[in-house]
């Protein structure tokens, strides 16, 4: 089955630094997709970017990065430069093709972002 | 605007009141699911629908029920709730199976007395 762990329940940050949340995954399928989600105080879920497993390049969108290392199962988001609203809990997860047709997201448990002045 | 919308946005109710919380997208999406939230435990897959009148169990399918009668609603119904029915309840929908970006709903918080 698949699996995503995030094992850091809080991260602080200080404005303008970069930080890095671990996600690492578990999966048998050869093709799979990689996403990370926002989810504000308001508690709606902000999609910020998505890494294919047969993507040969590292996404990137804007401020956020995906350092996606396949042989390590691992794809960590990276906040460059953060801004107070970067403040919000982050959710790694991963759609899993499996058979034809069958799709399946699973979340991690997420990680709080604390980004301070 | 293109948009998931649910509603309602919240709702108490009491053990074993049949319930019901809508879902729909203007952006005609084939692919619907709901999902619930606990602390602790991230987003789980309560079912999902890959076009009209094609629904499947997602991770946690007990006690739910969907359906798909028209592919821009996809409601969710508790005929029975109990109180670890208690949860925060997203929507959301894909494009296709060739699109990879959900568009999640703004969440439906739930409270079973």
């Amino acid at each position: 089955a698949q699996k995503i762990t995030q094992t850091q329940p809080g991260m602080f940050v200080q404005e303008k630094e970069a930080v890095t949340l671990d996600c690492t995954y578990d999966t048998s399928d050869p093709s799979y997709g990689l996403f990370w989600y926002k989810q504000p105080s308001s508690g709606e879920m902000i999609f910020l970017i998505y890494q294919g497993s047969y993507d040969q390049q590292n996404a990137t969108e804007g401020r956020y990065s995906l350092n996606f290392q396949k042989a390590r199962k691992s794809a960590n988001l990276v906040i460059s430069a953060s801004q107070l609203g970067d403040s919000a809990m982050y959710f790694c997860a991963m759609r899993d093709q499996g058979l034809v047709g069958f799709q399946k997201l699973v979340f991690g448990t997420g990680t709080r972002l604390l980004v301070s002045p | 605007e293109a948009q998931v919308t649910q509603n309602p946005r919240y709702l108490i109710t009491v053990t074993g009141k049949k319930l019901t919380v809508t879902c729909s997208q203007n952006m005609n999406h084939e692919y619907m699911s709901w999902y619930r939230q606990d602390p602790g435990l991230g987003l789980r897959q309560i079912y999902y629908s890959m076009n009209v009148e094609v629904t499947d169990k997602g991770d946690v399918p007990e006690g739910y029920k969907v359906s798909r009668k028209e592919k821009r609603n996809f409601p969710l119904i508790l005929e029975s709730p109990s109180p670890n029915q208690t949860s925060l309840y997203f929507c959301a929908s894909r494009a296709s199976l060739s699109t990879d970006t959900q568009y999640f709903g703004p969440g439906t918080r739930l409270t079973v007395l």
